[in-house]
């Protein structure tokens, strides 16, 4: 069964940091961008960082670029991320989830989605 | 950078009606860089439709994406009791990555 298991949530003072880790199982790990996304109480969805297979190239939205680390280890089916300068508005329950990029049937453009999502796990930032 | 804006922000319809909710984008966007997510209370987002218009795997038929440009439409063509929740579109580019509409509520009526 294809999975996405997060864990590493809880409560932290404001500038106080977090890791959060995700494990995969299920499908090839290492073939894939993954991504964590983010969603305030009662808010919508927010995308936060995204990874490239090999972690040669990371991406962020601005409003955690310089506090977020993105990170991933193949070897462990596990992705990461560090989030230092924690901010109330950080407070969220994040998702990690596995980005598709696949190939139309006859090859001459890509989709983009995101197929596989966790459960997510909780960040309160609150002193 | 792309917005998404999503509307109605929230749908009173009835068990076995129409629900018809819309997507439109700041600007053009790749059909085949849009997909829908339904979202229940509690739970992750899942993956209703990509490419604008394709079901993802297990995704009833009652689903249907459409659109092009800066126009798309999800329609669910007969409401079930398991169909209510809020619905996001989202759309891929280059910064950010990944951009998603503030969701549409599709409650009962």
């Amino acid at each position: 069964e294809v999975q996405l298991v997060e864990s590493g949530g809880g409560l932290v003072q404001p500038g106080g940091s977090l890791r959060l880790s995700c494990a995969a199982s299920g499908f090839t790990f290492s073939s894939y961008w993954m991504s964590w996304v983010r969603q305030a109480p009662g808010k919508g969805l927010e995308w936060v960082a995204n990874i490239k297979q090999d972690g040669s190239e990371k991406y962020y939205v601005d409003s955690v670029k310089g506090r977020f680390t993105i990170s991933r280890d193949n070897a462990k089916n596990s992705l990461y991320l560090q989030m230092n300068s924690l901010r109330a508005e950080d407070t969220a329950v994040y998702y990690c989830a596995r980005d598709r990029y696949t190939a139309s049937t006859r090859g001459d453009y890509y989709y983009y989605y995101m197929d596989v999502w966790g459960k997510g796990t909780t960040v309160t930032v609150s002193s | 950078e792309i917005v998404l804006t999503q509307s109605p922000g929230t749908l009173s319809l009835s068990p076995g009606e129409r629900a018809t909710l819309s997507c439109r984008a700041s600007q053009s966007v790749s059909s085949s860089y849009l997909a829908w997510y339904q979202q229940k209370p509690g739970q992750a987002p899942r993956l209703l439709i990509y490419g604008a218009s394709s079901r993802a795997t297990g995704i009833p038929d009652r689903f249907s994406g459409s659109g092009s440009g800066t126009d798309f439409t999800l329609t669910i063509s007969r409401l079930e009791p398991e169909d209510f929740a809020v619905y996001y579109c989202q759309q891929y580019g280059s910064s950010p990555r990944w951009t998603f509409g503030q969701g549409t509520k599709v409650e009962i009526k």
